[in-house]
């Protein structure tokens, strides 16, 4: 149980274009997700929490126009990084909650390189 | 606020040593402590997971890591090295909030 899903696992995108990654909790209801990006041989930093139904939380230092987050439903949330530049290619992961257990459920992450 | 430090950026260990590594964390609330491994383009798989009571825990693939209030500490050991071990391995720090703060990581080399 408790499986998240991302899609794509990789992306390659022309600079100033738009891409938009999914994450999906598979049998589990996820009223709040996390989104990370990692750096190559670099740790995880998280970018923003997302709850079902109202406006992503971002982190110091995140634009939140350019990374857009939507937690439409209790199983899907996306980010849209908006006019991908070459420095946003790094290795997005997201992560829910189930509420039910003190611990967050990783997905297995998206590959974004910015050309 | 809280934070994670992981002493050793890169690991060595002969197959079938001791595995230790190293964290070390801050926290002004109680804490939940947590170890990750990620294997190279792969998301984080949990180890396992300290939130209260035992301070000896036990995790899958033979690993364990003990709670220490008095020296803030949480290192992961595991007696016998395999070669699959070989990853870079995470150590997370959380509260009530639920938003974890990650250290460094480490980079486990297991040599033959």
């Amino acid at each position: 149980g408790a499986v998240v899903s991302q899609h794509p696992s990789w992306v390659i995108c022309k600079s100033g274009t738009s891409v938009k990654i999914e994450c999906r909790s598979l049998d589990f209801q996820a009223t709040t997700m996390f989104w990370y990006r990692q750096f190559p041989k670099q740790s995880l930093m998280l970018m923003a929490t997302s709850n079902e139904g109202s406006k992503a939380t971002y982190e110091q230092g995140v634009e939140k126009d350019k990374f857009l987050i939507n937690h439409a439903s209790l199983t899907l949330s996306t980010l849209t990084v908006t006019s991908a530049h070459p420095e946003d290619s790094s290795f997005y992961i997201c992560s829910a909650l189930t509420g039910r257990v003190n611990e967050q459920f990783f997905g297995p992450g998206t590959r974004l390189t910015v050309l | 606020a809280q934070s994670v430090t992981q002493l050793g950026s890169h690991v060595s260990v002969s197959e079938g040593a001791l595995v230790l590594l190293r964290c070390n964390y801050s926290s002004s609330v109680p804490p939940y402590l947590f170890w990750y491994v990620q294997y190279p383009n792969q998301g984080l798989q949990l180890l396992l997971k300290y939130t209260t009571g035992a301070t000896l825990v036990k995790g899958i693939n033979g690993f364990e890591a003990e709670f220490k209030k008095s020296e803030t500490s949480f290192h992961l050991t595991k007696p016998s090295a395999h070669m699959s071990d070989a990853a870079e391995y995470f150590c997370a720090v959380g509260s009530g909030t639920y938003k974890y703060i990650f250290g460094t990581g480490t980079r486990l080399k297991v040599l033959a």
